[in-house]
């Protein structure tokens, strides 16, 4: 079975680092793109960013560049979403899933990840 | 970009009615590389539509896809109590995926 389970809720202030992620079972890891999508509260869902694991081959939402770092690490079948300085807008539900190809959509996806920046 | 714009904000519907929903493009959808997904409060989306038409596993035939270039179409024939919840088209043809900002059916 195909699983994607995401790490818990984080709560953090202003300024503070975070890298949240996304662990892959149930299939080969590096055959797969991983993408992330955020739904901010009560919100609509926005496309951030995708990562190949293989050879960690990255693209980036406009929006998003320069914003988050997308990463994986393919020995532990593991895709990480960071923030170097975090602001209160970052305020979301983190949801990471699983392409085919960069040209696929997403028919299995994480459980989501509550980031809630507060000071 | 490719910016999708989705139609109406809101659908008040009643059980056994049908359901329309409208995702219009900015610009053509290179291959018809359209998806909907169906999401409920406090769930993940869930994948109900690929290819503009093309149902997912295990994705009842009351739901249909269509449309093609910049026009496309998601519609419930007789919605079920399970039904009401937000739809999301989404954009997968260039390499940086874009959804619309979601259409709420709810009951009436």
């Amino acid at each position: 079975e195909v699983q994607l389970v995401q790490s818990g809720a984080e709560v953090k202030k202003p300024g503070e680092s975070l890298k949240i992620s996304c662990k892959g079972s149930g299939y080969s890891f590096t055959s797969y793109w991983i993408g992330w999508v955020r739904q901010m509260p009560g919100k609509g869902l926005e496309w951030m960013g995708i990562i190949y694991p293989d050879d960690s081959d990255t693209r980036y939402s406009p929006s998003f560049q320069g914003q988050v770092t997308i990463s994986a690490d393919k020995s532990i079948s593991t895709a990480y979403l960071q923030w170097s300085s975090l602001k209160a807008s970052d305020t979301a539900i983190y949801y990471c899933a699983r392409h085919s190809t960069v040209t696929t959509p997403s028919a299995h996806w994480g459980q989501g990840t509550l980031v809630t920046v507060s000071s | 970009e490719i910016v999708l714009t989705q139609s109406p904000g809101t659908l008040s519907l009643s059980p056994g009615e049908r359901a329309t929903l409208s995702c219009r493009a900015s610009q053509s959808v290179s291959s018809n590389y359209l998806a909907w997904y169906q999401q409920k409060p406090g769930q993940a989306p869930r994948l109900l539509i690929y290819g503009a038409s093309s149902r997912a596993t295990g994705i009842p035939d009351r739901f249909s896809g269509s449309g093609s270039g910049t026009d496309f179409t998601l519609t419930i024939t007789g919605l079920e109590p399970e039904d009401f919840a937000v739809y999301y088209c989404q954009q997968y043809g260039s390499s940086r995926g874009t959804f619309g900002q979601g259409t709420k059916v709810e009951i009436k």
